[in-house]
């Protein structure tokens, strides 16, 4: 069945370091591709998706491409902000089922000033 | 426009009771979701309504587990009677359409606690 890896948290970081969040997949067909972030006292909110290979997903200076050779959907930022600290999830629709979306475990990520 | 709520925020039972969880989805959202987190472990998707009817709870743990959705606007999940595994978060998403392809809304997740 479909499942989605993604690296262990918790993740401590200085504001301005750069993040990177290791997510791979198996799916069957060619799924879409998700991360959501989980703000304290928050719903899930989607951060950005990608639909296809080699597509890029953007959004607040996050960015994840879709790798089908490597399975992989990887988050980075350049630069995070205190305000980033929160729980990111990363997620997948597969070909097979067009709402049922399969979650990581979430890595929760901390920055401090 | 409101997101989608859940009630309650927090919700702590003795093992063997019931208890009853609310979702009120997006205002004109036909599909509704519902998704469990149990500690350490992935959000799990539970099933999925389009407007009152069931179209997949192929994610429903057991028997125990008995989900609603009258008149097709809020929905509700009896957990009756609670056992300890099933502590966890618990969420509610909406979506518009009528095929499931749309972004999916969360509500901010009601924890169990079942000691």
């Amino acid at each position: 069945g479909d499942s989605v890896t993604q690296m262990e948290g918790p993740v401590t970081l200085s504001e301005e370091a750069f993040l990177t969040i290791n997510c791979t997949y198996t799916a069957t067909g060619y799924p879409s591709l998700f991360w959501y972030v989980q703000y304290p006292g928050e719903g899930l909110q989607l951060l950005l998706k990608a639909t296809k290979a080699d597509d890029k997903g953007s959004n607040k200076g996050f960015e994840a491409t879709y790798r089908k050779e490597t399975t992989s959907f990887h988050l980075e930022k350049g630069s995070v902000q205190v305000s980033d600290s929160a729980v990111y999830f990363c997620a997948l629709k597969s070909g097979g089922s067009n709402y049922k979306l399969t979650f990581g475990k979430g890595t929760l990520l901390t920055v401090n000033p | 426009e409101a997101g989608v709520t859940q009630f309650p925020s927090h919700s702590v039972i003795e093992k063997g009771q019931t208890v009853t969880l609310r979702c009120d989805p997006i205002s004109g959202h036909d599909n509704l979701y519902w998704y469990r987190r149990v500690m350490g472990k992935e959000i799990k998707f539970l099933l999925h309504f389009v407007k009152e009817s069931k179209q997949d709870e192929s994610g429903m743990p057991n028997n125990r587990f008995l989900a609603e959705r009258t008149g097709g606007t809020y929905s509700t999940l009896k957990v009756q009677p609670a056992e300890l595994e099933d502590s966890g978060v618990y969420f509610c998403a909406s979506s518009q359409g009528q095929t499931g392809a749309y972004e999916q809304y969360f509500g901010p997740g009601t924890r169990l606690t079942v000691t």
